[in-house]
């Protein structure tokens, strides 16, 4: 079976610009989560749905962030404008009830 | 609010050894308790689990006790090999309750294995 898929997975752009990641998680799987890692801060959750709903978007860093899942095979995070300090790794995770999260690769973000 | 507490922050072991990284916890609303293994420029990816109903778990090298009563859980790698040498989040989730399903990870332990 396919993990869960993340793309792009390097993106590098410059500050003001939009910049969308996408993320296809393991069918049948309900939930779907986005990590923020950054040696830092560690791993953040930022926002995750359940059945295309989001459900707690408390970690979403400020009105710049955005989230989207359209459907049950695909979720985007936007970020309007970019800044330097987004720079960090972005992770989609997904599961099912009473089971353990399955994590991307994840999308290394750069923003100079 | 860290909800799970993870130690030690880094840990060198020798060839062989015996790995043990400790993690504690407060909210009784957990009843699931994985482990992730994540490599430099890797995702985390999970490794062992286990439900607070049983109080050890092995898979190979990797056993997890679990103390229900203490709100403790403890990953055990033995005869550590140098490529198990990665950074180790134990985690809890809440399969019930208002945030059920979200993972609450410990800080991460940096493991080094020496040859």
């Amino acid at each position: 079976d396919a993990g869960v898929i993340q793309s792009p997975r390097h993106e590098v752009t410059e500050m003001g610009q939009e910049v969308t990641l996408r993320c296809k998680p393991i069918s049948g799987h309900d939930y779907l989560f986005w990590y923020r890692q950054t040696m830092m801060r560690g791993l953040e959750l930022l926002i995750y749905f359940n059945n295309n709903v989001p459900i707690d978007d408390s970690g979403m860093p400020e009105d710049r962030f955005s989230a989207k899942m359209p459907n049950a095979s695909f979720s985007t995070l936007k970020i309007q404008p970019s800044e330097p300090r987004d720079s960090a790794v972005y992770f989609c995770a997904s599961t099912t009830r009473q089971e353990s999260q399955y994590f991307g690769p994840g999308t290394r973000l750069t923003v100079t | 609010q860290q909800q799970v507490k993870q130690s030690p922050q880094s840990l060198i072991v020798q060839k062989g050894g015996i790995s043990i990284i400790n993690c504690a916890y407060e909210n009784t609303a957990f009843d699931y308790f994985p482990w992730y293994q994540q490599f430099p420029g890797k995702g985390p990816a999970l490794l062992i689990a286990i439900r607070p109903d049983v109080s050890e778990k092995k898979e190979g090298r990797f056993t997890i006790s679990f103390n229900k009563s203490a709100k403790q859980f403890s990953l055990h790698i033995m005869d550590s090999q140098p490529g198990d040498s990665a950074t180790y989040f134990c985690a809890a989730i809440p399969w019930r309750g208002s945030t059920l399903g979200r993972l609450y990870f410990g800080r991460g332990t940096q493991l080094t294995v020496w040859p």
